[in-house]
Order: C-alpha cells, then sequence, then structure tokens
C-alpha cells in the first residue's frame, strides 16, 4: 500500500458549488498531513496543514482529517474558476524518520463558471 | 525575506549529457530535499541534505548526486541523461523535519532531447 494515496481525477464542479477532495494514508503514526495546491506548470504552493483530528478552517478552505479511519479531506466552498488545479495530499514519512514529505499522486479540480 | 530561489528555469539538454541545477533555500532553513514531478504525476522524494551530508535518499540511480553547502544552498546533478529524466524538478526547503511542511522553489523544467 503505497504511503499517501488519492484519486487522480479530474473532479468537475460548478462555480460556487462545494468541492471535496480526499486522501489517505497509511502511516498511523503520522502526525501532520499537508495540503498544496499546484497550477500547470507551477510549482506546489501549501494551502493547508492540519495536526488535529477534526476540522480547520482558513477561509473558503477547511482541512478534516480522521485519524482512526487513516483519511484527511479538503472542502473547498464557493468554488471559483480560479481554484482549478491540482491538489496534493502529504504527509511525513515513516520511512525518513518524519524529515521527508511523501506526496500523493495529485487530484485535478476543474472549476467551470 | 526570500523564499526558495531555483535556477535556471528552463533547460534543455541531449542524452547522455550532465546538467547541473542550483537552490538556496528559505531564510531560515537549513534542510534541502529535491523532488522529480512527471507529467501528471506527484513529486518523488530524490534526496534530502541537511548538515551538508545527503540524509535521506529516495529510489533514484546513482546517476542522481547532490551536494549542499555551508550557506545551505544546494545543487542536484544528473549524469547521463535520458529521455526519462524530463521533468519538473523541485527543490523544497524545510527545518529539519518535515512536521511544518516544506516551501518550494519555483522549480526547473529539464527537457531532455
Amino acid at each position: 500500500q503505497k504511503e499517501v494515496e488519492q484519486n487522480s481525477g479530474p473532479l468537475s464542479v460548478p462555480e460556487g458549488a462545494i468541492a471535496s477532495l480526499n486522501c489517505t494514508y497509511s502511516d498511523r503514526g503520522s502526525q501532520s498531513f499537508f495540503w498544496y495546491r499546484q497550477y500547470s506548470g507551477k510549482s506546489p504552493e501549501l494551502i493547508m496543514f492540519i495536526y488535529s483530528n477534526g476540522d480547520k478552517e482558513d477561509g473558503r478552505f477547511t482541512a478534516q482529517l480522521n485519524k482512526a479511519s487513516q483519511y484527511v479531506s479538503l472542502l473547498i466552498r464557493d468554488s471559483q474558476p480560479s481554484d482549478s488545479a491540482t491538489y496534493l495530499c502529504a504527509a511525513p514519512s515513516l520511512n525518513s524518520g518524519y524529515s521527508t514529505l511523501t506526496f500523493g499522486k495529485g487530484t485535478m479540480l476543474l472549476v467551470s463558471p | 525575506d526570500a523564499g526558495v530561489t531555483q535556477s535556471p528555469t528552463h533547460l534543455i539538454k541531449t542524452r547522455g549529457q550532465q546538467v547541473t541545477l542550483r537552490c538556496s533555500p528559505k531564510s531560515g532553513h537549513d534542510t534541502v530535499s529535491w523532488y522529480q514531478q512527471a507529467l501528471g504525476q506527484g513529486p518523488q522524494f530524490i534526496f534530502q541534505y541537511y548538515e551538508e551530508e545527503e540524509r535521506q535518499r529516495g529510489n533514484f540511480p546513482d546517476r542522481f548526486s547532490g551536494h549542499q553547502f555551508p550557506n545551505y544552498s544546494s545543487e542536484l546533478n544528473v549524469n547521463a541523461l535520458l529521455l526519462g529524466d524530463s521533468a519538473l524538478y523541485l527543490c523544497a526547503s524545510s527545518g529539519a523535519l518535515a512536521n511544518y511542511g516544506y516551501t518550494f522553489g519555483s522549480g526547473t523544467r529539464l527537457t531532455v532531447v
């Protein structure tokens, strides 16, 4: 089982809708999780991180962590066409003693006007 | 406060040639990690440098080598280039642990022809 898994998508939502992006991870010892946004041809940009079970909100973004289910999600409310990008989930890697991040393949989000 | 800087932005090389990519980490960061991102894939970990030593290495051949200098800047060298080495190469800086995430540079797009 890969350390971090995501559906590649694309996930298509209309403008103004809620986009829900999901990620599962295999290492029960992982303590922190990161969501990066990557526009086509650009480098990843950190948009959210979460350490504790439950929800963390920042503007239109909400990260949700369920450690029992080894599941982390990102909700984007009032989706805008400018949110169209690939969203990468990442977690510190057990294999490296948590000094490196392992990334999922990313989920492409398409927000249509 | 300068972020992570990478050079060059784009590079075209011929099979069999050698290439050197450069990275300066964000101020206050002492750890540099290099990732390769092929089209449509998540970033794949190449190696990480800390205190001028290679601390972690991913599943990449010895053709990929690196260096970290006393000012924490780093180089990635790839020898005997193959067509499959064409990718976006990302440099990420962080503290000693990845628990607070990475800051990425803008990347170097390498094309091998």
